[in-house]
């Protein structure tokens, strides 16, 4: 159904491992997004990068990283994180940067900081 | 602080009832977006509204944008099972070109 793809969905680390996660988008889509969902939160945006020039940085800690070599993929560069960090991180895409279009999400990973 | 609110946090509804979930903010928005998600799953975008005072239907559905445009409902009519899942509201302040989620209803239908 989604043509946005996550790997790995499940990802248990440890606070001194250094992990990535990885987002493809096969919609032809200039804008790209990471969330971040928690109990606490339910959809935190963290990164947005539109036609692969991060714009927007939401206060995110520098443990987390991303990287956008081009305009269908997105990394997410995990390094000493933290056991709150555990979540489900959502990647998401759309046409364009523009509030206007809708953004369609992946199916998620599942992290698990031990 | 939070540009959009949602409420409320949870609902609980017997099948056949139906049920509405509010969208609520500051300040006025260019438009407002639904997303539904499964328990399990993503959000899946549903619908948007950008006019003031729009109502746009899905089946048992009922989407409103208020006239102001600082306020969203999603209503429901006669709950099924399979409506059960967590619906967040998201929208745009005019002229800022960023997106806030609220923070979603999460919806439980009892057969």
């Amino acid at each position: 159904e989604t043509g946005v793809t996550q790997t790995p969905r499940h990802l248990v680390m440890g606070m001194t491992n250094k992990k990535s996660l990885k987002c493809e988008q096969h919609l032809g889509h200039n804008a790209m997004y990471w969330y971040k969902q928690s109990a606490k939160k339910p959809l935190e945006l963290m990164f947005v990068y539109s036609l692969e020039e991060r714009v927007e940085n939401n206060s995110v800690p520098s443990r987390f990283s991303p990287e956008c070599p081009n305009s269908s993929h997105l990394f997410l560069h995990l390094h000493t994180l933290q056991p709150e960090d555990s979540a489900l991180y959502l990647c998401a895409s759309s046409q364009d940067r523009d509030i206007s279009y809708e953004q369609y999400f992946g199916p998620g990973t599942r992290l698990t900081v031990t | 602080g939070q540009q959009v609110m949602q409420i409320p946090q949870y609902q609980h509804v017997q099948e056949g009832e139906d049920f509405t979930t509010y969208c609520n903010s500051s300040t006025t928005l260019s438009n407002i977006q639904w997303y539904k998600q499964r328990p399990g799953g993503h959000p899946v975008f549903l619908i948007q509204l950008v006019k003031s005072g729009e109502v746009k239907k899905q089946k048992r559905l009922t989407f409103q944008f208020g006239e102001a445009k600082k306020n969203s409902s999603l209503h429901i009519t006669a709950t099924q099972t399979t409506d059960v899942g967590t619906y967040f509201c998201a929208g745009g302040p005019y002229n800022f070109n960023k997106f806030y989620f609220g923070s979603g209803t999460k919806l439980n239908v009892k057969p």
